[in-house]
């Protein structure tokens, strides 16, 4: 079946660092990948996606380009700030569009 | 680790009939559930949310008299689709935050009305 891996969390950073958060998928065909942010007493929300291979998602400063040679989706942004903590999700779609799998969340804490 | 259990995970229905579908945190307490949508090759959208013990709060453009929604215990969240027709058919998902702030998903519920 489908899974997606990403890395443990918690992630700390002091403001303005470099955030990076793996991810890597299994699945057959070609999925549509995606990234979901959780900030704190809050629900899941859509923050980027990529729908085929080489595509870039990106949002909010954060981005994530679809690799499928590596089966990978890392989420990245050049200067994270306070109000980015949160719980960061990857998923996929498979290309029936009925299976959707998350990855376990990881954490990213960001000290002022 | 924490387990959130969906059920059924698949529903075939008629038109006009009501579908509920249970989500149960299985092994920690849920104050907050949250219950999603997901439309064909699309993201999941959110629906709204339920918290225990007083209403639910719907995310604009949901109806709240056909998704009704009960947080009937610390581990029990129902979504009741009532008088349900064909464009309802999607996939439900629900998810449940633990205290210690990660969040958990159900397996979702595929509902298909005829």
């Amino acid at each position: 079946g489908n899974s997606v891996t990403q890395m443990e969390g918690p992630v700390t950073l002091s403001e303005e660092a470099f955030l990076t958060i793996n991810c890597t998928y299994t699945a057959t065909g070609y999925p549509s990948l995606f990234w979901y942010v959780q900030y704190p007493g809050e629900g899941l929300q859509l923050l980027l996606k990529a729908t085929k291979a080489d595509d870039k998602g990106s949002n909010k400063g954060f981005e994530a380009t679809y690799r499928k040679e590596t089966t990978s989706f890392h989420l990245e942004k050049g200067s994270v700030q306070v109000s980015d903590s949160a719980v960061y999700f990857c998923a996929l779609i498979n290309n029936a569009g009925n299976m959707l799998t998350f990855g376990g969340g990881t954490r990213l804490m960001v000290k002022p | 680790g924490a387990v959130v259990s969906q059920h059924p995970s698949r529903v075939i229905c008629k038109s006009g009939t009501s579908v509920k579908i249970e989500c149960r945190s299985l092994d920690f307490q849920a104050t907050t559930m949250f219950w999603y949508r997901q439309f064909p090759k699309q993201s999941l959208m959110l629906m709204a949310t339920s918290n225990e013990g007083s209403k639910a709060t719907y995310e604009q453009g949901v109806e709240k008299d056909k998704f009704l929604i009960n947080h009937a215990s610390l581990t029990l969240s129902t979504l009741t689709v009532t008088s349900a027709h064909p464009e309802d058919s999607s996939f439900y998902i629900c998810s449940a935050p633990t205290g210690g702030g990660k969040l958990f998903f159900g397996s979702g519920t595929q509902l298909s009305v005829l």
